[in-house]
């Protein structure tokens, strides 16, 4: 059964430093996103992305936050400037119209 | 704007006993409704949906009907089982192609043999 896939599982980093999450969307969904998960808070929707372009984004989604779609299969996450408040589970997630599947999620930490 | 209220966990239950865990929500217009669970160390992955109002979904011995009258989308199970400890998270999203997910607060489950 497709599955979305992400890299790294964990990511640890120093506050200041450019980050990237990878994601492997379902090869014929159409429509792809970012969540977070503080620990022990809800899960947040951060972007969605649909025919190359940012579709809709929340408040948290500020300019230190950019994503991509490079090469017809990867999407990813970039914080250019981490700090402490963005340690969280990431999830991406993707679907055809209206059921979203999603990955294992990345545990970035900022120290 | 759309919001998603979970009630509050965590819930122990023995083998075997019945389940319920509330969700209600608040959204313009008729949203979709889902329930989403995580294992540990897992994403989330979908459990059940119902689109319209008196919809049931149902999987895995899981159920939630859609109720419009009272804007709820509650989680039954009359029998759970050790490998139900999760967490739950009740999701709404508009019916926009694409849209994004708005997530209850998750309700931690531990079934206890």
């Amino acid at each position: 059964e497709p599955e979305v896939t992400q890299t790294p599982s964990h990511q640890v980093t120093q506050m200041g430093q450019e980050v990237i999450l990878r994601c492997v969307p379902i090869s014929n969904h159409l429509y792809f996103y970012w969540y977070r998960q503080i620990l022990g808070q809800k899960v947040e929707f951060l972007v969605s992305f649909y025919n190359n372009e940012i579709s809709e984004k929340s408040e948290i989604f500020d300019d230190q936050f950019s994503v991509e779609r490079p090469d017809g299969s990867n999407f990813t996450l970039k914080i250019r400037s981490t700090k402490l408040e963005d340690s969280a589970m990431y999830f991406c997630a993707s679907t055809l119209i209206y059921e979203q599947y999603f990955g294992p999620g990345t545990r970035l930490t900022v120290t | 704007g759309d919001s998603v209220t979970q009630m509050e966990g965590p819930v122990t239950l023995s083998e075997e006993a019945c389940l319920t865990i509330n969700c209600t929500y608040t959204a313009t217009g008729y949203p979709s409704l889902f329930w989403y669970v995580q294992y540990p160390g897992e994403g989330l992955q979908l459990l059940l949906k119902a689109t319209k109002a008196d919809d049931k979904g149902s999987n895995k011995g899981f159920e939630a009907t859609y109720r419009k009258e009272t804007t709820s989308f509650h989680l039954e199970k009359g029998s759970v089982q050790v490998s139900d400890s999760a967490v739950y998270f009740c999701a709404l999203s508009t019916r926009t192609s694409g849209s994004r997910l708005t997530f209850g607060e998750g309700t931690q489950l531990t079934v206890n043999p």
